[in-house]
């Protein structure tokens, strides 16, 4: 049984860079036909994808992201990560990491703050 | 910017069927954009219901099916259950980006 999990901080400054980790446990992240996804959920909003890898780094992102994100696969450490720069407090949210489709996991989500 | 709409909230009474839609801004959805469905309950993470517009996951109800309908995606729920109640999202494909549609809020009364 798969399961994902989401680290990394949970309060980021203005301008900086979120950086999240997604730690891949009971199987391989190069393994299968998964796409490796991270959405996001402001507080009482709904769901935004953000972008997803294949375990052959294709990429895909949200357009309205696109010149912020970075999705990346770490095969030794099982891990595969999102990077968001120049946050505003519009970023805060609960970011998950998931694979959608099929094979469906999803993290617990880990929730991220934008603030000063 | 392609937007994905869904009813904001529909209610059905216990052992009823209610069929929720999920609508996109460039026309008729088809099997193409690869139509999910997602029921998320307070303080939980999302779980996939359907995928590929109408396949089931092992642990997705009977009660639970989805189709194409008039050309949205729609989720129905027949035979509606108390635990039923939570918010669904339907998330669709456009050329590799997926966007999700806003949600649709189930009460059952």
């Amino acid at each position: 049984q798969v399961q994902l999990q989401e680290s990394g901080p949970g309060l980021v400054k203005p301008s900086q860079t979120l950086s999240l980790t997604c730690t891949v446990s009971g199987g391989s992240i190069t393994s299968g036909n998964y796409y490796w996804s991270w959405i996001r959920q402001p507080a009482g909003k709904g769901l935004e994808w953000i972008g997803r890898i294949y375990a052959s780094g294709n990429t895909n992102y949200n357009p309205s992201l696109k010149s912020r994100v970075t999705i990346s696969v770490d095969a030794s450490k099982n891990q595969f990560s999102l990077k968001l720069t120049s946050v505003t407090a519009a970023d805060t949210a609960v970011y998950y990491c998931a694979t959608i489709g099929g094979d469906s996991y999803w993290g617990q989500g880990t929730v991220v703050t934008v603030s000063s | 910017q392609t937007v994905v709409t869904q009813e904001p909230s529909l209610t059905v009474s216990p052992g009823g069927t209610v069929t929720l839609t999920c609508a996109s801004s460039t026309g008729a959805v088809t099997s193409g954009h690869y139509p999910n469905w997602f029921q998320q309950k307070p303080g939980q993470a999302p779980r996939s219901l359907i995928y590929g517009t109408s396949n089931k996951h092992s642990w997705t109800p009977v009660r639970f099916s989805g189709s194409l309908l008039g050309g949205k995606a729609a989720l129905t729920l027949s035979g509606v259950q108390p635990e039923d109640e939570a918010e669904y999202y339907c998330l669709l494909y456009y050329g590799g980006a997926g966007v999700f549609g806003g949600g649709t809020k189930v009460t059952v009364l």
